[in-house]
């Protein structure tokens, strides 16, 4: 059974500085993997949705990468500011699943200024 | 941009009550999906839908039930609503099983 975590919990950070989220998975037969941002009290904003063949996608300050074969993922998010603050949240689609995601409990984020 | 829109967006109400939750979206999204989360917790698919007249349950065991006669239509009903419900209920699309999940804003219900 595919499990999904998500290291740290909680992370506080002050404005301006580099981090990494880190998810990592059980199973690695996986189709691909997404990286959502919650607000709270709110739904679910896609950021990235990395294929199991790629190595790495990037949008804007955010890079994530993709390590199949060890079940890792990471979150690079770059000269941070406050509006990042928010939960991120890591999930997995298995091959050969029929689109189902499986999601990590996700990574709390503050930035201050 | 996803438009996916759901309703209410906040619900509070007494045991014993029939709820229906509403989700709808514009894409002509063939998949779509219902989750639970309880505060602090992980996501857990309780619904899915492939298209008119096909749904499933998820991993999740929930006493609601959905439909989909509408392509853009997939209501989540609860018959008789406990305090156990209270949680977020988030609803997605996606055009393709195995692409991109849109999500809605969500519904936080609590029994009271």
């Amino acid at each position: 059974k595919q499990e999904v975590t998500q290291i740290p919990a909680a992370l506080s950070v002050p404005e301006g500085e580099n981090l990494v989220l880190n998810c990592s998975f059980t199973d690695s037969a996986i189709y691909n993997l997404q990286w959502f941002r919650q607000d709270p009290g709110k739904g679910l904003t896609s950021l990235l949705l990395i294929q199991s063949s790629q190595r790495e996608q990037t949008s804007g300050r955010l890079n994530a990468s993709l390590d199949k074969s060890s079940g890792r993922s990471t979150l690079y998010i770059a000269a941070s500011q406050p509006g990042d603050s928010a939960t991120y949240l890591c999930a997995v689609r298995s091959a050969g699943n029929t689109g189902k995601l499986i999601f990590g409990q996700g990574t709390t984020l503050q930035v201050k200024p | 941009e996803a438009d996916i829109y759901q309703t209410p967006r906040y619900l509070v109400i007494g045991t014993g009550k029939k709820i229906t939750l509403e989700c709808s979206q514009t894409m002509g999204h063939d998949k779509m999906y219902w989750y639970q989360q309880d505060p602090g917790m992980e996501l857990h698919l309780i619904h899915y839908s492939y298209g008119v007249n096909s749904t499933e349950k998820g991993d999740l065991s929930s006493e609601s039930t959905v439909s989909r006669i509408r392509t853009e239509h997939f209501p989540l009903t609860l018959e008789s609503a406990r305090p156990s419900h209270t949680s977020q209920y988030l609803c997605a699309s996606s055009e393709y099983s195995l692409r991109e999940q849109y999500f809605g804003p969500g519904t936080r219900l609590t029994v009271t």
